[in-house]
């Protein structure tokens, strides 16, 4: 089992820039979190999803950010545009449907300069 | 409104003294607990949860934690700490009907030698 892959690891980019960022859920898991660490506000969740359906987008801080689930097996969290309070580590996190504890990608690091 | 909370920022404890791990919870009708570690520069990791049953629940790396219904708790515990489990440590709360976790702020553990 390979866990959660995300994509990139490491991200550096300018401010106004369009950031792109991938994970690859656990398979047969039909929930998919995204979650933004840093040190200021913790550990915080931005969107969720069921059966690739979107289901609480409500921690998603504004506009610029917008996720997607294609199919069971990809979804994808865009930051357009991007600005330096965007900073911070980016953890994607998926779920089997009637165990309810998450398992997390190793995340990625989103720097905003 | 579902929270978690964990009192205390940092534990500190020497190796091979017992530890504890506050956390306390409130949640509607009956929790789905769950306890996270996360080293430096890495995902959170599943330890252990409850969710019915014995109250004592055992989990990975020598972990335990016992629900205390009354006193809406959830402490982590370990019988003999290592330098290897200083970490962040995670609780985390769901009721059974959400899927969504709700995780408090972190307590950082710090195990000397």
């Amino acid at each position: 089992d390979a866990g959660v892959i995300q994509s990139p690891r490491h991200e550096v980019t300018e401010m106004g820039q369009e950031v792109t960022l991938r994970c690859k859920p656990i398979s047969g898991h039909n929930s998919l979190f995204w979650y933004r660490q840093t040190m200021m506000r913790g550990l915080e969740l931005l969107i969720y999803f069921n059966n690739n359906v979107p289901i609480d987008d409500s921690g998603m801080p504004e506009d610029r950010f917008s996720a997607k689930m294609p199919n069971a097996s990809f979804s994808t969290l865009k930051i357009q545009p991007s600005e330096p309070r965007d900073s911070a580590v980016y953890f994607c996190a998926s779920s089997p449907a009637d165990r309810g504890e998450q398992y997390f990608g190793p995340g990625t690091r989103l720097t905003v300069t | 409104a579902q929270s978690v909370a964990q009192p205390e920022d940092q534990v500190n404890v020497a190796e091979g003294n017992p530890l504890t791990v506050k956390c306390t919870y409130s949640v509607s009708g009956n929790p789905y607990l769950f306890w996270y570690v996360q080293y430096p520069n890495r995902g959170l990791q599943f330890l252990l949860k409850y969710i019915t049953g014995d109250n004592l629940v055992k989990g990975s790396y020598g972990f335990e934690a016992e629900f205390n219904k009354s006193q809406t708790s959830f402490h982590l515990k370990k019988p003999s700490a290592l330098v290897s489990d200083s970490a962040l440590y995670f609780c985390a709360v769901r009721d059974q009907a959400g899927t969504a976790l709700i995780f408090g702020k972190g307590t950082t553990l710090s195990v000397s030698s």
